[in-house]
């Protein structure tokens, strides 16, 4: 079947940190993959995405890389923020479907100055 | 306000009983979408909508789980006979038209309902 397997929270970093969270898929066919973020008191949010394989997504400094051969969509920052605290969830959506998500457990971040 | 909204934002409730959760999509938007989080886990679909039919049921986890549209409007998802294992947040999300193809039409979420069930 589909799923998306993240890496389990909570990551805690001090201001600066590198951060990566990982994220690895199970898909039949050819995926596209998400990150989503939800900040404390707000809705999920579309962060970034990419379609096919190689594709790079980035917004607001976060990039992921879509590797087809080790079937992953690592997000990453150079430099977090404290603005950056939230829950992350990466997620799939098979072409051909209904535009449905299949989502990861999420992962909380907690950055610290 | 342009956003998905979804009301109540919290309902507690007996083990039992029946619940009515709502969702007012963006002005719009064609496709509608259910999804629920239970504690610690990921959100699972529960049902797709375009327009008023629901081409996708396949999250519905029991037959005591329904949801309707009216139109391109309003959904509200109704659980019968709650039990303890319901308890959850159950986000609404929706887009402009869920297609089959490589575009995709992002999803705008709601900031869901917190259903406890006691």
């Amino acid at each position: 079947g589909n799923s998306v397997t993240q890496m389990e929270g909570p990551v805690t970093l001090s201001e600066e940190a590198f951060l990566t969270i990982n994220c690895t898929y199970t898909a039949t066919g050819y995926p596209s993959l998400f990150w989503y973020v939800q900040y404390p008191g707000e809705g999920l949010q579309l962060l970034l995405k990419a379609t096919k394989a190689d594709d790079k997504g980035s917004n607001k400094g976060f990039e992921a890389t879509y590797r087809k051969e080790t079937t992953s969509f690592h997000l990453e920052k150079g430099s977090v923020q404290v603005s950056d605290s939230a829950v992350y969830f990466c997620a799939l959506r098979i072409s051909g479907g209904y535009n449905k998500l299949i989502f990861g457990a999420g992962t909380r971040l907690a950055v610290h100055p | 306000g342009a956003g998905v909204s979804q009301s109540p934002s919290n309902k507690v409730t007996e083990k039992g009983k029946d619940v009515e959760l709502r969702c007012d999509p963006i002005s719009g938007h064609t496709a509608l979408y259910w999804y629920r989080q239970r504690l610690g886990q990921g959100l699972e679909f529960l049902i797709y909508f375009q327009g008023n039919s629901a081409p996708d049921k396949s999250g519905l986890p029991s037959d005591r789980f329904s949801a309707e549209r009216t139109g391109e409007s309003v959904s509200t998802l109704t659980i019968q006979r709650t039990q303890q294992e319901d308890s959850a947040v159950y986000l609404c999300a929706s887009s402009l038209e869920g297609t089959s193809g490589r575009h995709y039409n992002e999803q705008f979420f709601g900031p869901g309902t917190r259903l406890t069930v006691l």
